[in-house]
């Protein structure tokens, strides 16, 4: 099982948007809507921004979005901050043996 | 609150057996599964496997089948991962996350362990 495929780094400049995309296969991201992102401070464990493609959890800012199309889900950072610097993981339940598969990882620079 | 406690960092040789706990409060323990994953330094993160707290049923990642055995201690809301047959690169930190929902097959990890270090040389 491969992980999913996201950009090395997106950067932006404070109160920008960006967006950070997952690709996967139709036997995980394009399958189901079991699609999550996490964020991971430098030394932290990670953190749980997005479940379920685009539902955010209690105390996460409306500042994150989620979305997918097909094998691809996307992470959205609205009016980007100086604390969204991090590392930002997606993640996918999938048809494998292995039941999820996480991606690549990207780093979020703020400028 | 609600929180997952993790035993502090091991140092082993290679060929060596280790065994990382991860204490859970503030929910029913049974309730939720938990997942372990790990990162090996200035990697991204691999899902090893799943144990349900309710029944101790697991899954495990097809790479690291024979080596690893994931269990729980229902009487003192614990889990445990135990890898053996330790190489090099099975350094890295170490993290239990919790199903966000019971029952079995999860959409995410909403409770993570602070991460255990395991580093493996000689």
């Amino acid at each position: 099982q491969s992980a999913l495929t996201q950009p090395a780094s997106v950067s932006g400049s404070p109160g920008q948007s960006i967006t950070i995309s997952c690709t996967g296969t139709s036997s995980d991201v394009g399958r189901y809507n079991y699609v999550s992102w996490y964020q991971q401070h430098p030394g932290k464990a990670p953190k749980l921004m997005i479940y379920d493609v685009s539902n955010r959890p209690s105390g996460v800012s409306n500042r994150f979005s989620g979305s997918k199309s097909g094998n691809t889900a996307s992470l959205t950072i609205s009016g980007l901050q100086a604390e969204d610097e991090a590392d930002y993981y997606c993640s996918s339940y999938t048809s494998s043996s292995t039941n999820y598969v996480f991606g690549t990882g990207t780093k979020v620079t703020v400028l | 609150q609600v929180q997952l406690v993790q035993s502090g960092a091991e140092v082993k040789k290679p060929g060596a057996s280790v065994k990382v706990s991860c204490k859970a409060s503030g929910y029913t323990f049974i309730s939720y599964g938990i997942s372990w994953v790990r990162q090996a330094p200035g990697q991204g993160l691999e899902w090893m496997g799943w144990i349900s707290a309710y029944n101790a049923n697991t899954n495990y990642a097809q790479k690291l089948q024979g080596r690893v055995t994931m269990t729980t201690d229902t009487s003192t809301s614990t889990a445990y991962m135990e890898l053996r047959s330790l190489r090099s690169d099975d350094t890295a930190v170490y993290y239990c996350a919790r199903d966000r929902v019971g029952g079995g097959l999860t959409d995410a990890f909403d409770i993570w362990g602070q991460g255990t270090m395991v580093t493996v040389s000689s």
